[in-house]
């Protein structure tokens, strides 16, 4: 009953450093996304997956790449780490239908100094 | 375009007063649903209710009630008799179905319920 994975749930980066955030789902979900979290600002929609091949971009996805190889995983990479994305990222899976509920992971707090 | 709305940025009340949380959201779609989710202090993202755009019957469960009235596109929370363990940060989204599935998030909501 894991639901909805992600790792490391924290983690420091120096500017210019590049990480990969880690999410899993087994609960065969084709819709996938990741969020950061800021202050005062919500969830703001990183990346998103309706399914295996496909990702598109959401309202903040510069600095960010993705990738869906598997229904499974998507995983989020940094790929030049700026103290702009310090924040607090979750990964989030549901069924594509419009009334699916999003799962949540537990998030992870990244600090870029 | 889609956008959900929670103007109340930040509310404090007394333990068992009741509290309602508003949520305001904008779309074209005929067909859509509505979520309200709650973040803890310790910050996990937990889901509460779901809501269709064809079904404006308000639910209880518990302390917890929602009205969803289309007509004023709104799908208020109240917490009745609120307690300590109800504070925490309330997300109210929207997906609807013609926009790519994507969730739309107002900025949340945070109460604090003072004992």
């Amino acid at each position: 009953n894991a639901g909805v994975t992600q790792t490391p749930k924290f983690q420091v980066l120096k500017t210019g450093q590049s990480m990969t955030l880690q999410c899993a789902q087994d609960m065969n979900h084709e819709y996938m996304s990741w969020y950061r979290q800021d202050p005062g600002m919500g969830l703001r929609l990183i990346h998103y997956s309706v399914g295996a091949g496909i990702t598109d971009q959401g309202e903040v996805p510069n600095g960010y790449n993705v990738s869906r190889s598997t229904t499974e995983d998507f995983p989020l990479r940094l790929l030049s780490a700026a103290p702009s994305q310090t924040s607090v990222y979750f990964c989030a899976s549901s069924y594509s239908s419009p009334g699916g509920q999003l799962f949540f992971g537990s998030g992870t707090q990244l600090s870029v100094l | 375009a889609q956008k959900v709305t929670q103007a109340q940025t930040e509310i404090s009340v007394v333990e068992k007063e009741d509290v309602t949380l508003d949520c305001v959201y904008e779309t074209r779609d005929t067909t859509y649903y509505l979520f309200w989710y709650k973040q803890p202090p310790s910050g996990e993202l937990v889901f509460l209710i779901r809501r269709n755009s064809f079904d404006e019957q308000n639910e209880i469960s518990g302390r917890y009630s929602w009205n969803f009235q289309k007509s004023t596109s709104s799908f208020n929370f109240t917490i009745t008799a609120s307690q300590v363990v109800d504070s925490a940060v309330y997300f109210c989204a929207l997906r609807a179905l013609n926009t790519g599935n994507q969730f739309y998030f107002g900025t949340g909501t945070s109460l604090t319920v003072i004992p």
